[in-house]
């Protein structure tokens, strides 16, 4: 059985510039959840994807974005990177049913923007 | 917003019973405690879980009161690769987690 995995697990970027951050979620696994870490906060909740339709979502602007694909993997997109994007990008799969005692988190992504 | 308070860090010698505090005075009847730890440069961990019952599994205890309003997880015989940050986290339904702070736990040689 294969956890999550996250690509690229370094990232830096310059203001202004657009970011795609990916996610395969674990077998048998069909909800992927995304969550922003920031340095010495506990994550928050990006939003969720569910047969490829958000289910979901915190308070985080639109330049935030999400797909998920058929295979259940999933993809998070910011536009119009700003400083405080800055943050360690969290993946969660779970399934469907489990609640939340199921997700299974990867190790994530560290994006830097300068 | 978390519905959780917990003391910001925590020290434990190895070995020794590791007491993790927890207060989630506004709990609904509905709600569980879930309890997740983040060891560093990698993602949360599922540890435990519990609606109204004390509950145990391979990693840990859940001591929950007879109000719900507070909640203990113990980790009967810590080891060096238990130092982490421990969250409690109460909510119903699947869709998501609400972290707050945590707990950083420092288990000591």
């Amino acid at each position: 059985e294969t956890g999550v995995t996250q690509s690229p697990t370094h990232l830096i970027k310059t203001r202004g510039q657009q970011v795609t951050l990916r996610c395969s979620s674990q077998s048998g696994h069909n909800t992927v959840s995304w969550y922003q870490q920031a340095l010495g906060q506990g994550p928050q909740f990006i939003f969720q994807y569910y047969r490829e339709e958000e289910n979901g979502r915190g308070n985080f602007p639109p330049r935030f974005s999400g797909l998920q694909f058929p295979n259940y993997s999933s993809e998070l997109n910011v536009n119009a990177l700003e400083l405080d994007d800055s943050a360690l990008y969290l993946c969660a799969s779970s399934l469907s049913g489990q609640g939340v005692k199921g997700y299974t988190f990867g190790s994530g992504t560290r994006l830097t923007v300068v | 917003d978390a519905k959780t308070t917990q003391p910001t860090s925590m020290d434990c010698a190895e070995g020794r019973a590791a007491n993790l505090p927890c207060n989630h005075s506004t709990i609904s009847g509905n709600e569980y405690v879930y309890w997740y730890r983040q060891i560093h440069s990698q993602g949360p961990q599922y540890i435990i879980h519990g609606l109204k019952n004390n509950e145990t599994n391979e990693m840990a205890s859940l001591i929950i009161t007879e109000d719900r309003k507070s909640s203990t997880l113990i980790l009967p015989h810590a080891t060096l690769r238990d130092t982490a940050v421990y969250y409690c986290i109460v909510g119903a339904g699947a869709q998501k987690l609400v972290f707050g702070q945590g707990t950083r736990l420092t288990i000591n040689p």
